[in-house]
């Protein structure tokens, strides 16, 4: 089955800096990559994704990018604000199953004010 | 808005207790998952079913069984709670053939 990476499991950053966190998996048939955030006590929400077909995504600060050669995307985040600190998953599917995902373990990010 | 609902957010346990967890979803989804989130471990699937009365064991089903008598309710069984079930465990649901999974506020049980 698939196997995903999520490195590092903390990152403590300063306010304004940017945070980058990587993933990598294991099963080249994987064709869909969603990142979710937690915020303490809360659900876990979808805050982008990604397809195997496209190499770069960008939403306002955040953007992914995703390698299949290498198979590894990574999340980036910049003019990070105190309200970004969180848990941050990654996760990767294939299309034409049921779309499980499976999780990476979790970035917990901490941005210093 | 997918709401999934889970309607109890904290619970404690004592160890050989059965417990049940339950939760609704109001958006028609068809698939319907169990996971269990540990500091460190992620999210870890322990059920999902895409079908009433469908089920399949994910990576960590052991000590764990699942219902789904009605499309919208999926509930998780711990037939007799152990200490190491002490944890969070996230509900979540999906639309067959879609990527995107929706979570419900998560289930914080302690096994004493």
């Amino acid at each position: 089955g698939e196997n995903v990476e999520q490195h590092p499991s903390t990152l403590s950053v300063q306010e304004g800096d940017s945070a980058v966190i990587k993933c990598t998996y294991s099963d080249s048939a994987s064709n869909y990559f969603p990142w979710y955030k937690q915020e303490l006590g809360k659900r876990p929400q979808l805050i982008i994704d990604i397809r195997s077909n496209v190499g770069e995504k960008k939403d306002q600060r955040i953007a992914v990018t995703l390698n299949k050669t290498a198979k590894h995307f990574s999340l980036h985040i910049t003019e990070t604000q105190p309200e970004d600190s969180a848990v941050y998953f990654c996760a990767a599917s294939k299309t034409g199953g049921s779309y499980i995902p499976t999780f990476g373990r979790g970035t917990s990010l901490i941005v210093h004010p | 808005d997918v709401k999934v609902t889970q309607s109890s957010r904290y619970l404690v346990k004592r160890t050989g207790e059965k417990v049940f967890l339950e939760c609704v979803q109001d958006m028609d989804h068809e698939n319907m998952f169990w996971y269990r989130q540990d500091p460190g471990l992620g999210l870890r699937l322990i059920y999902f079913s895409y079908d009433v009365k469908m089920k399949e064991k994910g990576d960590i089903p052991e000590g764990y069984s699942v219902s789904r008598e009605k499309k919208e309710r999926f509930s998780l069984i711990l037939e007799s709670a152990s200490t190491n079930q002490t944890s969070m465990y996230l509900c979540a649901s999906s639309q067959r053939d879609s990527d995107t999974i929706y979570f419900g506020e998560g289930s914080w049980l302690t096994v004493v």
